[in-house]
């Protein structure tokens, strides 16, 4: 088992929708819980960073963290197609472990 | 403008070859890392060093060496490449292994036929 799940994708929605990435992890001793942005054939950008539990808003983005489930999520509100991207968990502990990734298509 | 610099940005050659991946990066960042980055596998960590000399194994290190004899610069070696060494390779910086604040470089791609 992977310590850190996430769904592969991708995910396709309309401009305008709501879009909720999530990712499960297994070991309790992660801090800090990030999401991250990749574009193609660019090197992946912190979106956002989290070290609680509950919400994070910054703009049309919302981080999410669960501790007791070990569950993390980010919202996009009025997703555009510029959110088109791979968007990938991470966790910190002796360096970043990284979700494989979910791949989002927001078509106009 | 703050940044970590990787070259080159694709790279073939053969099986055998020694070769060099460099990074800089301009932050004075103590921490600095590899990752390579395959299709279904995500990114996962090669090398990590926390300052200059100091430098240790990550989840999958075997066939490549580091050096940390500079705090700006953590060069990727690979001594004797095989194909199963082609994959998309990152490196990136921050002020510590704790940090979320991660810098990544533009990535190289490397291809070993």
């Amino acid at each position: 088992q992977k310590e850190v799940e996430q769904d592969p994708g991708p995910l396709s929605v309309p401009e305008g929708a709501i879009v909720s990435l999530n990712c499960t992890y297994s070991n309790s001793a992660f801090q800090y819980f990030m999401w991250y942005r990749q574009y193609s054939r660019k090197g992946p950008e912190l979106l956002m960073y989290t070290y609680s539990s509950g919400n994070k808003e910054d703009g049309r983005f919302t981080a999410q963290v669960d501790k007791s489930s070990k569950y993390i999520s980010l919202f996009i509100r009025d997703s555009q197609p510029s959110d088109s991207a791979t968007y990938l968990c991470a966790m910190t502990l002796s360096g970043l472990v990284f979700g494989t990734g979910t791949r989002l298509l927001v078509s106009p | 403008e703050a940044q970590v610099t990787q070259n080159p940005r694709y790279l073939i050659t053969v099986t055998g070859k020694k070769l060099t991946v460099t990074c800089s990066q301009n932050m004075n960042h103590e921490y600095m890392s590899w990752y390579r980055q395959d299709p279904g596998l995500g990114l996962r960590q090669i090398y990590y060093s926390m300052n200059v000399e100091v430098t240790d194994k990550g989840d999958v290190p075997e066939g490549y060496k580091v050096s940390r004899k500079e705090k700006r610069n953590f060069p990727l070696i690979l001594e004797s490449p095989s194909p199963n060494q082609t994959s998309l390779y990152f490196c990136a910086s921050s002020h510590g292994t704790g940090d979320y604040g991660y810098t990544f470089g533009s990535g190289t791609r490397l291809t070993v036929v």
